[in-house]
This record gives C-alpha cells, structure tokens and sequence, in this order.
C-alpha cells in the first residue's frame, strides 16, 4: 500500500521561530504534491503545491521538494498563533489526491 | 461566489438504515472528489468523479457504499445498512479540473453519526 507519511506530532514551535513539517511519500510516479490547513472542526485549505524540484515560496511558506529521496517539506516563517492547526501532505496519484494523517502544529505564544 | 456546499450539515440514524449525503460543487468544477474523516484522523479517500468518465471508486470501503453523479454536477454519496463505524465527517471537494491546477475547494462536511 503506497503511503503518504506524516508525524502526527503535536509540534511546538515559540512564536516568530520557524516550523519545519515533513512528508514522505512511497509512490515515485506522483508528479504533484500540496499542503493544506486545516483548523479544528474547519474543512481543509490549500496552502501550496508544488510539482518540481526545489523550493517555492509564498510569503511566510515555502514548500521544498525532493524527488529523488520522496520527501516534501513545509516551512512557515515567523509562526504566528494563527498557524496552529493540522497541516496535510497530499500527493497526486493517477489525479486522485491522496492525503496522509496530517502534522498537528500549535505555536507557543 | 458560491462554493461547494454539502447537505445536510448534521444527520444522526440509527444502525442499519440507508442515508443520501449532497454534494453541490463549485459551478464548472469537472472534478468532484468525496473523503471521509474520522475523529483526529486524516482524509480517507472515497470516490473521484473526472467529467464524463468512470469513477475511480477504488477508495469505497465496501459494496454498501456507492455515489453517483447527475449531469456532471451534484453528486450523492449513498451509504446502506449503516454501521457504527460509519460515523465520520464526510467531506466533498471539487476543483477545475484543468492540468497543473488541482486546487480543491472543499465543502463544510456532513457529520454523520450512527447510532
């Protein structure tokens, strides 16, 4: 079974410092990869996608990709206490998106 | 502009009876896609409809699972002989459709609870 793998946490991060959330994933034939938030009780929302190698940034995000070792990082810059929630990794797989468990995030007034 | 909306927001039933959940996705959205969500759990995928063409049903979890979708629009996710661990938020999500643009609008879930 082809996963997509998240530390469930919850991760703590003090307020203005960076947070650092990580998926892997097992199916070398996915092209598309997305983070998205999720508040509790709220339906998810996009972050960011991201389809090559390397990093794309987006004011306080950026998202990292790496094919070759299957992993897709998020990195939220000056974490805010508007950040805590639940992130999800997705992955495009044959146009379904697949999520995994999401990464609880709380950020540490 | 209107987004994807689900109905009902709420259903509680009791163990053994049939329930229709609604998903009406964002207007020219070809792509409709149902997950469901268990509590502290992560999105389980369902079903994705793609325009014209046959579902991926590969997500359903068993055969008393099932979902159509009318005219390339509203969609109804059919659950029969509910059982307990049905109980979850059932989320619809739609989205354009075109390559490279997978953004997913989600809805505001039904939260289904079987007694």
């Amino acid at each position: 079974q082809k996963e997509v793998e998240q530390n469930s946490g919850p991760l703590s991060v003090p307020e203005g410092a960076i947070a650092s959330l990580n998926c892997t994933y097992s199916d070398r034939g996915s092209q598309s990869f997305f983070w998205y938030r999720q508040y509790s009780g709220k339906s998810p929302e996009l972050i960011m996608f991201i389809y090559s190698n390397g990093d794309k940034e987006d004011g306080r995000f950026t998202a990292q990709l790496n094919k070759a070792s299957q992993y897709v990082s998020l990195l939220i810059r000056d974490s805010q206490p508007s950040d805590s929630a639940t992130y999800l990794c997705a992955e495009d797989r044959d146009d379904k998106i697949i999520f995994g468990k999401g990464t609880r995030l709380h950020i540490l007034p | 502009g209107a987004g994807v909306s689900q109905s009902p927001s709420n259903k509680v039933t009791e163990k053994g009876k049939d329930v229709e959940l609604r998903c009406d996705p964002i207007s020219g959205h070809t792509a409709l896609y149902w997950y469901r969500q268990s509590l502290g759990q992560g999105l389980e995928f369902l079903i994705y409809f793609q325009g014209n063409s046959a579902p991926d049903k590969s997500g359903l979890p068993s055969d008393r699972f099932s979902a159509e979708r009318t005219g390339g629009s509203v969609s109804t996710l059919t659950i029969q002989r509910t059982q307990q661990e049905d109980s979850a938020v059932y989320l619809c999500a739609s989205s354009s459709g075109l390559a490279y643009t997978y953004e997913q609008y989600f809805g505001p879930g039904t939260r289904l609870t079987v007694t």
